[in-house]
């Protein structure tokens, strides 16, 4: 089973959509949890941490299930702007911080 | 705003040759990283470096690759005899010595073996 596990979309959606994005990962001692934005070709950037109560950024909301090994990522009133690939990333176990990154779903919001 | 920066920002390399890419990580930050993404593949963690030592690595950190901090401020990745297959980008990162500070990625350089 794979670490950090996405759909890889492509997910193309008008301007206005909310979009859903889900993720599950395998290691059930994970402690933390990101949403990362990606541009093509470009270096991953942090969008949000994802807290156990679930949060909240703008359009943007973060849920985790540790139950399931669940992470979800809504974006509502999407953007031109909101076009990138989304990456699931878990903080590995090590202790040293080094990050697990999920493949990633690719959105684009068309006009 | 401080950032991470990568140089070069594109690197083409002969199979077998060795190539070094370059990071200065931002200056406050204590916890370094490389990371590699293959074409159309997830971000890879290589290895994280603290207290000039490494203080993990991954499967894929063989004897190929080795990892140094010269000076002050470099922090270098080092591919000795290079393979088609480490054509990829190479992204360096940092992070503050505060738990759960985020990591901050370099643009990365692109890595290209002919």
């Amino acid at each position: 089973r794979k670490e950090v596990e996405q759909d890889p979309g492509p997910f193309n959606v008008p301007e206005g959509a909310t979009v859903a994005f889900n993720c599950t990962y395998s290691n059930s001692a994970s402690q933390s949890f990101f949403w990362y934005r990606q541009d093509c070709r470009k270096e991953p950037k942090l969008l949000m941490s994802v807290y156990s109560s679930g949060n909240e950024d703008g359009r943007f909301t973060a849920q985790l299930n540790r139950a399931s090994q669940y992470i979800s990522l809504l974006i509502r009133d999407s953007k031109l702007s909101d076009s990138a690939t989304y990456l699931c990333v878990v903080k590995g176990p090590g202790g040293q911080g080094n990050l697990i990154f999920g493949k990633g779903t690719k959105l684009s919001v068309k006009p | 705003e401080p950032e991470v920066t990568q140089t070069p920002s594109h690197q083409v390399t002969q199979m077998g040759q060795e190539v070094i890419l370059r990071c200065v990580p931002i200056s406050n930050h204590l916890y370094f990283y490389w990371y590699r993404q293959i074409l159309g593949q997830k971000v890879e963690f290589l290895v994280s470096f603290y207290n000039n030592e490494i203080s993990e690595k991954s499967e894929i950190f063989d004897d190929q690759f080795s990892v140094e901090r010269p000076d002050g401020s470099n922090f270098t990745l080092k591919i000795r005899s290079t393979k088609l297959e480490d054509s990829a980008m190479y992204f360096c990162a940092s992070r503050a010595p505060s738990q759960g500070t985020e990591a901050f990625f370099g643009q990365g350089t692109r890595l290209t073996v002919v």
